[in-house]
């Protein structure tokens, strides 16, 4: 199973410019996550979704975007890059039936993002 | 609201020695709590979680944790430890309020030396 799988794997960004994370699953999960991962500072989550066409900000939304079209994918977009920006960011999903709680979470490989 | 303290950021034990990564929570709901491992340059997966049944939890690797209310804590530990168990680990909580998201403490990474 390839489970959650993300793209670029690495990718150097020049100040100012744009791009997408594109982010995938195939375990049918209705939540899915975007974190962000600094050293020695744990995981922020940055935004997540509890099934198609819903999204909301998590710990540390701004710089971003996201959207979920599709129960599968939940691409990220980062929006003028700023050096700040620099970290690893990780797609991750998990299920849950409405109300209950406890669910594991599934976390992709990261992608590796500079913004020079 | 809900939060998690990993206490000690580095860890290093001898090959074959007890491993105890500790970690404290606080949450306002009764919490569900995870370990979750990071090996390098990968992204996390779970060693073993408490959703209110058994206190004590066993987890893959020989890995177990206890539940522990009164001092709202959920310390991991393995009696052995292996060179393969390098790694960063992370403690997370959550709760049933909060739409399934989990937070995570900061990490503890362990070193086994030979």
């Amino acid at each position: 199973n390839a489970g959650v799988t993300q793209t670029p794997k690495f990718r150097i960004l020049k100040i100012g410019q744009s791009m997408t994370l594109q982010c995938t699953q195939d375990m049918n999960h209705n939540y899915m996550y975007w974190y962000r991962q600094d050293p020695g500072m744990g995981l922020k989550l940055i935004y997540y979704s509890v099934g198609a066409g819903i999204t909301d900000k998590g710990e540390v939304p701004n710089g971003y975007n996201v959207s979920r079209s599709t129960t599968e994918d939940f691409p990220l977009r980062l929006e003028l890059a700023a050096p700040s920006q620099t970290s690893v960011y990780f797609c991750a999903s998990s299920y849950a039936q409405t109300g209950q709680s406890g669910n594991t979470i599934y976390f992709g490989e990261g992608s590796w993002l500079t913004v020079v | 609201a809900q939060s998690v303290t990993q206490l000690g950021s580095h860890v290093s034990v001898s090959e074959g020695a007890l491993v105890l990564l500790r970690c404290n929570y606080s949450s306002s709901v009764p919490p569900y709590l995870f370990w979750y491992v990071q090996y390098p340059n990968q992204g996390l997966q779970l060693l073993l979680k408490y959703t209110s049944a058994a206190t004590l939890v066993k987890g893959i690797n020989g890995f177990e944790a206890e539940f522990k209310k009164s001092e709202t804590s959920f310390h991991l530990t393995k009696p052995s430890a292996h060179m393969s168990d390098a790694a960063e680990y992370f403690c997370a909580v959550s709760g049933n309020t909060n739409a399934g998201k989990s937070t995570f403490g900061d990490g503890t990474m362990l070193t086994v030396k030979p």
